[in-house]
């Protein structure tokens, strides 16, 4: 069965700091893979996404993932975080059908320090 | 223009009673979605749509039913409501082919069942 793994529920960075969620996804056939972020009292925002081709892949507000199929994993990244970057970070795998039903992971909360 | 909206944002009522959740898109798209999130921000998906084929998830429970007048609305209809189905509930859009899995998320709407 398809499924997304977030390890990490909360991470607190300091700002202007690198970050790096994790993600770990299982999933029978290759994977579309999502990054979205979501602020408090908002709805989901997409970031950057993953169909085929490249495997690093630039998103929107500095982030950036790499897909790695030895490890299952879609990382998220940034290499200085702002203040206005804390947030709940989800990963999710979709199989790109017309549809485009996905499965989230459960989230990653994250704190910045001032 | 909000692309994807909802109404209301927050609804309070009590057990056994019916209610209903609106949803508009004005981006163009072809697909609709209903997604809840849990009170630890777990987000599962509960229908799709798409002018052609409703998809039900099949752990929803049948008091559940989507509405769709036309492609732009996806209205959620809740009837005899329970304790358990207090959490967010999203609305989501998107466009078939390339666009897959890049869901374009309303605000929400926060159901409490008292």
């Amino acid at each position: 069965a398809q499924s997304v793994t977030q390890p990490d529920i909360h991470i607190t960075v300091s700002e202007g700091a690198s970050l790096e969620l994790r993600c770990n996804y299982s999933y029978g056939a290759t994977p579309y893979l999502f990054w979205y972020v979501q602020s408090p009292g908002q709805g989901l925002q997409l970031l950057l996404k993953y169909f085929s081709g490249d495997t690093l892949v630039q998103g929107i507000k500095g982030f950036e993932a790499e897909f790695k199929r030895s490890q299952s994993s879609f990382n998220l990244r940034k290499p200085s975080v702002h203040w206005s970057d804390a947030a709940e970070y989800f990963c999710a795998v979709g199989d790109g059908g017309s549809q485009g039903n996905l499965i989230f992971g459960k989230g990653t909360k994250l704190s910045v320090k001032p | 223009d909000t692309a994807v909206s909802q109404t209301p944002k927050y609804l309070v009522t009590q057990m056994g009673n019916d209610k209903s959740i609106k949803c508009e898109q004005n981006l163009g798209h072809d697909t609709m979605y209903w997604y809840k999130q849990d009170s630890k921000k777990f987000l599962k998906i509960m229908f799709s749509y798409n002018n052609k084929e409703l998809i039900i998830n099949e752990t929803v429970p049948n008091r559940f039913s989507p509405k769709s007048p036309d492609k732009a609305h996806l209205n959620l209809h809740i009837n005899s409501l329970e304790l358990g189905d207090s959490a967010v509930y999203f609305c989501a859009s998107s466009q078939a082919g390339t666009g897959a899995g890049e869901l374009f998320f309303g605000e929400g709407s926060r159901l409490t069942v008292l």
